[in-house]
């Protein structure tokens, strides 16, 4: 079982619909939680960065964290079509106990149909 | 976050040779790290490589096929030595200010092994 599981989609939504994205995972370990946004032939970029339990948001972005259930979300509003991209989690232990190095999800592949 | 550059971005290589990836980021930061990002799979970290000490390989991965240096706070290099068609991939580098977390992303090396 791998440490991160990630849907890989594709996933194709109409434009201004709501997007949700998620990955799960199995290392009780874990306490900070990423999503890259990936555009194609580009490297990574840091979207969302959240530290355990509870959510953030970022303009269109909302990044949820439930630790209970190992379940981390991504939700894009009112999505457009430069949303389309490949959106990667990532998540890490705390510093000083070896774990701290990033374990990432496959990504999901996201088009927004305009 | 410091901007990163790569090079070469994309190189077609024979079996049996090595190429040298540069990675250059325009400020001075503390930790640099190597990934490989082959289709369909997520990012797996290569190594870490800090000025001033020996870089850090990951389960897997072995100095003898991927040395690396690091010889100031702006600049790495990582060698993928005596290629063969398994090393396609894309390659990338990544630098964080003080720990794993928010890490940020060059554009990626895009290597083909004929």
């Amino acid at each position: 079982q791998k440490e991160v599981e990630q849907d890989p989609g594709p996933l194709s939504v109409p434009e201004g619909a709501i997007v949700s994205l998620n990955c799960t995972y199995s290392n009780s370990a874990f306490q900070y939680f990423m999503w890259y946004r990936q555009y194609s032939r580009k490297g990574p970029e840091l979207l969302m960065y959240t530290y355990s339990s509870g959510n953030k948001e970022d303009g269109r972005f909302t990044a949820q964290v439930d630790k209970s259930s190992k379940y981390i979300s991504l939700f894009i509003r009112d999505s457009q079509p430069s949303d389309s991209a490949t959106y990667l989690c990532a998540m890490s232990g705390a510093s000083n106990f070896g774990n701290e190095k990033l374990t990432f999800g496959t990504g999901t592949r996201l088009t927004i149909i305009p | 976050s410091a901007v990163i550059s790569q090079k070469p971005s994309r190189d077609i290589c024979q079996r049996g040779t090595s190429l040298t990836i540069q990675c250059q980021v325009d400020s001075q930061v503390t930790m640099m790290f190597w990934y490989r990002q082959q289709p369909g799979q997520s990012l797996t970290l290569i190594a870490t490589a800090n000025q001033g000490s020996e870089a850090t390989y990951e389960s897997g991965f072995v100095i003898d096929k991927f040395p690396i240096s690091r010889p100031n706070l702006t600049f790495s290099t990582l060698t993928v030595s005596n290629m063969s068609p398994e090393d396609s991939s894309i390659y990338l580098c990544s630098h964080s200010a003080y720990s794993y977390n928010e890490q940020f992303f060059g554009p990626g090396t895009r290597l083909t092994v004929l």
